[in-house]
């Protein structure tokens, strides 16, 4: 899972399995946003999960999101070598800034 | 969709020298922020703004100072640049500062020597 001082995670798979990606936060918040980054890019969100929610899905992505543990996931379906990017968690504090984890870095082999 | 761009996309610079990032966004948003990427640290907010004359000191502001000058403007100023400095720098844009999305620019490489 990424939050916080961790180190960058990275995960490695197969194109056209299922990837799961953890993530943790520290303070209380009701809303997180999954964004990816590609090479060279700026990041772009990819889904945004209320606490009311508990999960959200949107094509091949599913967020979760449990507000008693802290923690919220992303998982893609039938990954696609176009998947491969960094993928980071954010959390709302402190006035709505935003607070990113540390990412993980999906590499999709073809 | 969000257009947030920035100038310039890479820049050398000595150490000493000043620095001005430039971030224009043609959504109108309200608020605009700067961040900084670098590895094992994620993206860590620089300064935000709430409108055009705002700005707001974020996590790390030492040794930047931004300026909004119009609703469309945001930039980010190295008065005195040090290779500690040297970093990827994001802008984002966004409607409200509260539980919303942020749209970010295609970031800019600074390198200080």
């Amino acid at each position: 899972s990424q939050w916080g001082e961790e180190n960058l995670q990275a995960l490695s798979i197969q194109e056209g399995e299922d990837v799961t990606m953890n993530c943790s936060y520290k303070t209380y918040t009701t809303v997180v946003q999954w964004y990816r980054q590609k090479s060279g890019k700026g990041p772009a969100q990819l889904i945004l999960i209320r606490s009311n929610e508990r999960e959200k899905r949107s094509g091949r992505l599913r967020a979760t999101l449990d507000t008693s543990s802290q923690s919220s996931s992303l998982s893609i379906t039938g990954t696609l070598a176009t998947d491969t990017a960094v993928y980071f968690c954010a959390t709302h504090y402190n006035q709505g800034k935003l607070i990113f984890g540390q990412g993980t870095k999906l590499s999709i082999k073809p | 969709e969000a257009a947030v761009t920035q100038s310039p996309r890479n820049k050398v610079a000595v150490t000493g020298g000043k620095v001005t990032l430039s971030c224009n966004q043609t959504n109108n948003h309200n608020n605009m922020y700067w961040y900084r990427q670098d590895t094992g640290h994620g993206l860590r907010l620089i300064h935000y703004s709430y409108g055009a004359g705002s700005t707001e000191k974020g996590d790390i502001p030492d040794g930047y100072k931004a300026s909004r000058p119009s609703q469309e403007n945001f930039s980010l100023i190295l008065e005195l640049a040090t290779p500690s400095q040297t970093s990827v720098y994001f802008c984002a844009s966004g409607r409200a500062l509260n539980q919303d999305t942020q749209y970010f620019g295609p970031g800019t490489r600074l390198l200080v020597l």
